[in-house]
């Protein structure tokens, strides 16, 4: 399994308080991603990382911030959270951005109930 | 249109049937295809990845891409329950920009 950690696997809260995500990598990748999953949605990204402190935003990056100052671990910040934001996240690692031989692993979620 | 089109499913199916799992793309820039899988509660795993057109096999799984039809799939063969899970594809665009595109899932159900 590629080395991926996120904290905390389960998480709920109120609306309007923020919330951090954390993921930790143990291979050294240089890319690594914020992705939602929701029914009939699939997987969406809400921001990427291309190193220390380079990232940009992905299809869905409304109310969420990120933070990268190492290169093992990418902070997803929810500011104020809302309901919508309840979802399972997943954070992501890969090498390359655009290689198929360099695919993405994930790691297995944080479950983020917004009540 | 979404530009990855995947029936959800659920697919169900007897122990030890050859199951064929689909998707649809609309972008010719995408030149790898991966499917994943997923067990519940967990983050998707890579199964196979192939790259432009043609079959790959890994043991029982058989990833086969046409790009004339724009059309891919994942086989399935001596089907197992431990097969259930959810198969996501995915699909990486070389154009020059990030493009990295998942489809929604199908769930698979192999019966005992």
């Amino acid at each position: 399994d590629a080395g991926i950690t996120q904290s905390p696997r389960h998480k709920v809260t109120e609306t309007g308080t923020p919330v951090t995500l954390r993921c930790h990598q143990t291979e050294n990748h240089r890319y690594m991603y914020w992705y939602r999953q929701d029914p009939g949605h699939g997987l969406r990204l809400i921001h990427y990382s291309y190193g220390v402190k380079d990232t940009d935003k992905g299809e869905v990056s409304d109310g969420y911030s990120v933070s990268r100052s190492k290169t093992e671990d990418f902070l997803l910040t929810l500011e104020s959270a809302t309901s919508s934001q309840t979802s399972v996240y997943f954070c992501a690692i890969s090498e390359s951005a655009d290689r198929g031989d360099q695919p993405q692993h994930f790691g297995d979620g944080t479950r983020l109930s917004i009540l | 249109q979404k530009e990855v089109e995947q029936d959800p499913g659920p697919l169900s199916v007897p122990e030890g049937a050859i199951v064929s799992l689909n998707c649809t793309y609309s972008n010719s820039a995408f030149q790898y295809f991966m499917w994943y899988r997923q067990y519940s509660r967990k983050g998707p795993e890579l199964l196979m990845y192939t790259y432009s057109s043609g079959n790959k096999e890994d043991g029982r799984f058989t990833a086969q891409v046409d790009k004339s039809s724009k059309y891919i799939s994942l086989f399935i063969r001596d089907s197992q329950p431990s097969d259930s899970a959810t198969y996501l594809c995915a699909m990486v665009s070389t154009s020059g920009t990030y493009k990295y595109i998942f489809g929604t899932g199908t769930r698979l159900k192999v019966l005992a």
